[in-house]
């Protein structure tokens, strides 16, 4: 059974950096196209990076230069390294086995 | 960027009855492969996005037979058969032929 399971989230001062993770089971990661998408409160899904299993990274403009997405073969898990976080950031995060299963997704809130 | 406009922004329909969601694509979603991608999500109340139909058409494991996606050139269509209590959500129309992956505004359907 395909499972992912994102944590890491919390709340973060502007400026700061945090650290997602996506944690995978029935599935290789490394074999895999993933990504990652984020909603913010009550608004629609926005896609934020993707990762293709050649290793291969796309950025939506809005987080280019400040997010990385990468992957751990051993650990079986995604990530998402975010720095200079801003408030407009501030969404559940979902990663998704593109196109099929997205985990349950992780709440970032960046605040002062 | 390929921009997708969703139809209606809500819909309130009596279990039962059919219903229908449109998703307009700004640019052809046909791949040189012949793959059309057009992909179609339910965000069920509180929960992460769930795969209905994927490649414009075709259904998803374990989805009711009562979903249907059909598309004619850059006009996407989401019928729903005969509207069940559980499909209450928001639905979302993606496309991945290009990055930006884009999502559409999502549509809202509610049980009357």
């Amino acid at each position: 059974e395909v499972q992912l399971v994102e944590s890491g989230g919390g709340l973060i001062q502007p400026g700061g950096s945090l650290r997602l993770s996506c944690a995978a089971s029935g599935f290789t990661v490394s074999s895999s196209y993933l990504s990652w998408v984020r909603q913010a409160p009550g608004k629609g899904l926005e896609w934020v990076s993707s990762i293709y299993s050649s290793g291969t990274t796309f950025y939506a403009d809005t987080v280019k230069g400040r997010f990385t997405i990468s992957r751990d073969k051993s650990r079986n898990t995604l990530y998402l390294q975010m720095s200079s976080l801003r408030a407009e950031d501030t969404a559940v995060y979902f990663c998704a086995r593109w196109h099929d299963y997205w985990g349950q997704g992780t709440l970032v809130t960046v605040s002062a | 960027d390929i921009v997708l406009t969703q139809t209606p922004l809500s819909l309130s329909v009596t279990p039962g009855q059919p219903a229908s969601i449109s998703c307009r694509s700004s640019q052809t979603l046909l791949h040189s492969d012949g793959t059309t991608y057009l992909y179609w999500y339910l965000q069920k109340p509180g929960q992460s996005p769930q795969l209905l139909i994927y490649e414009a058409s075709k259904r998803f494991s374990g989805v009711p037979d009562r979903f249907s996606g059909s598309d004619s050139g850059t006009d996407f269509t989401l019928k729903i058969s005969r509207v069940e209590a559980e499909d209450v959500g928001v639905y979302y129309c993606m496309q991945s032929l290009q990055f930006p992956l884009t999502f559409g505004g999502g549509t809202k359907v509610e049980i009357k």
